[in-house]
């Protein structure tokens, strides 16, 4: 066990719609990473906040958003969902800016 | 930019066996390197790590990593597999210029038999 929580473990949901996964990091940890794995794509970095912050983004589509509040989780807004967004959806943290846990994930499948 | 490749998509190795899975990194400088196991339907679990100093990393589950930077390569090894070591390896490499965020390579899948 990590100490990074995700909730939900699973999503399923319709095409056009939107849903907000959220991350809850580590006790302590000030970054939060959001990452996407699928299986044509891999695993890709999607964005980075740190303390509330944007630090880096990735390949994050302009349909997805995310923020990281005064207590320190995060959440992933996803809308104008497609098929293709499928996949696993991964927060990981980090204690600095180094060495990143990862919470389990959120799978999600959009019919 | 920073990129990872991991060159053998599926490897079988036989219970107690030895285990060598490659990676190879592509950066300027010198580069923050991982290992993340991830077994069915779990998320990332990090098994080592190389920062700087010894290249030779000793990790979680008896595993182990050498850098090696005239090679551009990290590759983990196991002297001994475990059925319970059957999992998908995932390297990464990642870098203070980059803000740290992680490319990963395409990851091996291991399986292992009696």
């Amino acid at each position: 066990d990590s100490g990074v929580t995700q909730t939900p473990k699973h999503l399923i949901t319709a095409t056009g719609q939107r849903v907000t996964l959220r991350c809850s990091p580590r006790s302590g940890d000030l970054s939060v990473y959001w990452y996407q794995q699928s299986l044509d794509q891999g695993l890709q970095f999607l964005i980075q906040y740190y303390n509330g912050e944007e630090r880096a983004k990735g390949n994050i589509l302009e349909r997805f958003s995310a923020q990281q509040f005064p207590d320190l989780h995060s959440e992933l807004n996803l809308s104008s969902l497609e098929l293709g967004d499928s996949a696993l959806y991964f927060c990981a943290s980090s204690p600095r800016v180094d060495t990143q846990y990862f919470g389990p994930g959120t799978r999600l499948t959009v019919l | 930019a920073q990129s990872v490749t991991q060159p053998d998509i599926h490897i079988t190795v036989s219970e107690g066996a030895s285990l060598e899975l490659r990676c190879n990194y592509s950066y300027g400088a010198t580069p923050y390197l991982f290992w993340y196991v991830q077994s069915p339907g779990q998320g990332l679990q990090l098994l080592l790590k190389y920062f700087s100093g010894d290249t030779l990393v000793q990790g979680i589950k008896g595993f182990e990593a050498e850098f090696k930077r005239s090679q551009s390569s990290f590759n983990l090894r196991k002297p001994s597999v475990h059925w319970s070591d059957a999992a998908e390896y995932f390297c990464a490499v990642g870098a203070r210029s980059n803000d740290y965020k992680l490319s990963f390579g395409a990851g091996t899948t291991v399986t292992v038999r009696a």
